[in-house]
């Protein structure tokens, strides 16, 4: 069974861009959460999303959004990055049991 | 502010050896609490978990301490292998399948061979 699978994997934006990340859950996977990883603050959650629903909300401010289509894969999109948006952008989904299966992240750097 | 705070932030243990991993928590509500391992390059992987009602979990080389009235758990790895060199994150939620885990700084072993 394939992983889940985020792309890009590396990207680099300028302050002020936005980018949009997509990820595609494990076959059968309903539940699809976004984190994000940098060296100050470790591992935060983002949002998480069922059936195309956000159903919790972490704190980030509202230039961070994310959606989930019909198939379960999930996009997030950051709108006027700043340097600080520079980390490891880490999806996971899940069957519903409570265990999280990562991707291997998209690394965004903001120039 | 960190929920779970977690210690040390890294340690160097000899292979064969006991590593130890701790963390504590405030926040009563939280009633699930898995470890993670993260190896560079890779996503976080789950390793094991346990809720407040058990005190003790083992698989394999890992074993999960809980305790609830000091509101710490730990992790254990017993005869530690290079293999296990790795991060290791401790979480927290109020639930199991509540996705919003609430994940410690981590801690970086090193097992020596």
């Amino acid at each position: 069974k394939a992983g889940v699978t985020q792309t890009p994997r590396y990207l680099i934006k300028t302050r002020g861009q936005q980018v949009t990340l997509s990820c595609s859950p494990i076959s059968g996977h309903r539940s699809v959460s976004w984190y994000q990883q940098t060296p100050g603050q470790g591992l935060q959650f983002l949002f998480e999303y069922f059936s195309e629903t956000q159903r919790n909300k972490g704190n980030f401010p509202g230039r961070f959004s994310g959606r989930q289509f019909s198939n379960s894969r999930s996009e997030m999109n950051v709108s006027t990055l700043e340097l600080g948006d520079s980390a490891l952008y880490l999806c996971a989904s899940s069957p519903g049991n409570g265990e999280l299966f990562f991707g291997e992240g998209s690394r965004l750097t903001v120039l | 502010q960190q929920q779970v705070k977690q210690s040390p932030q890294s340690l160097i243990v000899q292979k064969g050896g006991i590593s130890i991993i701790n963390c504590a928590y405030e926040n009563t509500a939280f009633d699930y609490f898995p470890w993670y391992q993260q190896f560079p390059g890779k996503g976080p992987a789950l390793l094991i978990a346990i809720r407040p009602d058990v005190s003790e979990k083992k698989e394999g080389r890992f074993t999960i301490s809980f305790n609830k009235s000091a509101k710490q758990f730990s992790l254990h790895i017993m005869d530690s292998q290079p293999g296990d060199s790795a991060t290791y994150f401790c979480a927290a939620s109020r639930y199991s399948n509540d996705y919003k885990l609430s994940f410690g700084a981590g801690t970086t072993v090193t097992v020596r061979a």
